[in-house]
């Protein structure tokens, strides 16, 4: 079954860090782009971050650019979102997607950012 | 990195068709053909239903059909059943390596 398991979520304070990661089963990641994609609780779907498949090429939403990192790990067939200098704003799911068509998603991992 | 505008919220009876709108410009919509839909129930990971602007993947059933016109992609669910009734995305390529989805549409089966 082709799967991907994100994990790190938590609560944490503003100014803190946090590592997700999302493990991939079922396929290998090492042939696609992957995304990062994040959902505030009650709003809509907001992109994040994107990597090319052999980790070359990142680019990242305005609103994360300087404090979030994008990697993966192809021989673990991980992918990975550094999180730094969190904010409040940052509160949401984070879910990973495979390839540009983001398909398919994980079940996403859920970050809170609270004093 | 503005969000493509999609209504908040349309809605229809079982049997009927509806579309849902997702208007962009020539910098994302418009000038590229790289927009896929989502389909989200609550509490759930979203799930492809339509790429590169009508491409429907396997296992998604043929009453959801997408097109494009100009600045405006569009997702048609025909055949309304109870189990469509769910959250609804557009996406697309913006440019220089950029992405932005729309702001999402809640489908309620009446």
């Amino acid at each position: 079954e082709v799967q991907l398991v994100e994990s790190g979520g938590g609560l944490v304070q503003p100014g803190g860090s946090l590592r997700l990661s999302c493990a991939a089963s079922g396929f290998t990641i090492s042939s696609y782009w992957m995304h990062w994609v994040r959902q505030a609780p009650g709003k809509g779907l907001v992109w994040v971050s994107r990597i090319k498949n052999d980790g070359s090429v990142t680019t990242y939403a305005d609103s994360v650019k300087g404090r979030f990192t994008i990697s993966r790990d192809n021989a673990k067939n991980t992918l990975y979102l550094q999180m730094n200098s969190l904010r409040v704003e940052d509160t949401a799911v984070y879910y990973c997607a495979n390839s540009d068509w983001l398909d398919p998603w994980g079940q996403g991992t859920l970050v809170t950012v609270s004093s | 990195q503005s969000a493509l505008t999609q209504p908040p919220s349309a809605s229809g009876s079982p049997g009927q068709s509806v579309t849902i709108s997702c208007t962009g410009t020539t910098s994302d919509v418009g000038g590229y053909n790289y927009v896929s839909w989502y389909q989200q129930h609550p509490g759930k990971a979203p799930k492809l239903m339509i790429c590169e602007v009508s491409k429907r993947p396997s296992g998604v059933p043929d009453r959801f059909s997408g097109s494009k016109s100009g600045n405006t992609a569009s997702l048609t669910v025909s055949g309304l059943q109870a189990e469509d009734e769910a959250d609804y995305y557009c996406f697309s390529y913006a440019g220089s390596d950029n992405w932005v989805f729309g702001g999402g549409t809640k489908l309620t089966v009446l």
